[in-house]
């Protein structure tokens, strides 16, 4: 059965302080690995997709990279907008490619 | 370009009772998918529709739940009878093809049964 796990479940940050939340995950045939954010009260926010080993996406001061088993969010500088929860999904062959299997999310909170 | 719409926000419903949950995707989007995530939990795919078809229902729960997508626009989930056990938030995805595998949520609808 396909799994993904996020560490840590919660991680509170001084302003500046760059860090990292991974994703493991076991799957059939991977697809496609996605990050998304989701502030309270809202839907999950689209932020990345990896589809292989060694490759690296950013945005502003995220950073994300793929291994054959894990995944990592690399936080630079975090700001206080940044606290959120990060969430992790996989697409894999063995559930057909389309559904996304999330991971529970790393609550993150950036404090001034 | 408007996102995924989600209606109602909240709905709050006695056991037994009917409830139907409305999405409308990102016009566009062949792509629509339901998913759940219940108190503490992940959240966890229901189903997918391409178009007007169900490509995927192997996430639904129960025969308590039916999901149409008719015209291939927006799409309805209703839960009838509702259990406590239901209670949740329930996101609406979609995407724009097979070979584009972003997936756009809606802000969800909080579900509680009570």
């Amino acid at each position: 059965e396909d799994q993904v796990t996020q560490s840590p479940e919660a991680l509170r940050l001084q302003e500046g302080e760059s860090s990292s939340l991974n994703c493991s995950y076991t799957v059939s045939g991977l697809r496609g690995l996605f990050w998304y954010r989701q502030d309270p009260g809202k839907g999950p926010e689209f932020l990345f997709t990896l589809y292989s080993a060694g490759e690296e996406k950013e945005k502003e001061r995220l950073k994300a990279t793929l291994t054959k088993k894990e995944s990592f969010l690399h936080i630079t500088a975090p700001k206080p907008e940044d606290s959120a929860t990060y969430l992790c999904a996989v697409q894999a062959r063995s559930t057909g490619f389309q559904k996304l299997v999330f991971g529970t999310g790393t609550r993150l909170l950036v404090s001034p | 370009e408007a996102g995924v719409t989600q209606f109602p926000s909240h709905s709050v419903i006695e056991k037994g009772q009917t409830v139907t949950l409305r999405c409308d995707p990102i016009s566009g989007h062949d792509n629509l998918y339901w998913y759940r995530r219940v108190m503490g939990k992940e959240i966890k795919f229901l189903l997918h529709f391409v178009k007007e078809s169900k490509q995927d229902e192997s996430g639904m729960p129960n025969n308590r739940f039916l999901a149409e997508r008719t015209g291939g626009t927006y799409s309805t989930l209703k839960v009838q009878p509702a259990e406590l056990e239901d209670s949740g938030v329930y996101f609406c995805a979609s995407s724009q093809d097979l070979g584009h595998n972003e997936q756009f949520f809606g802000p969800g609808t909080r579900l509680t049964v009570l």
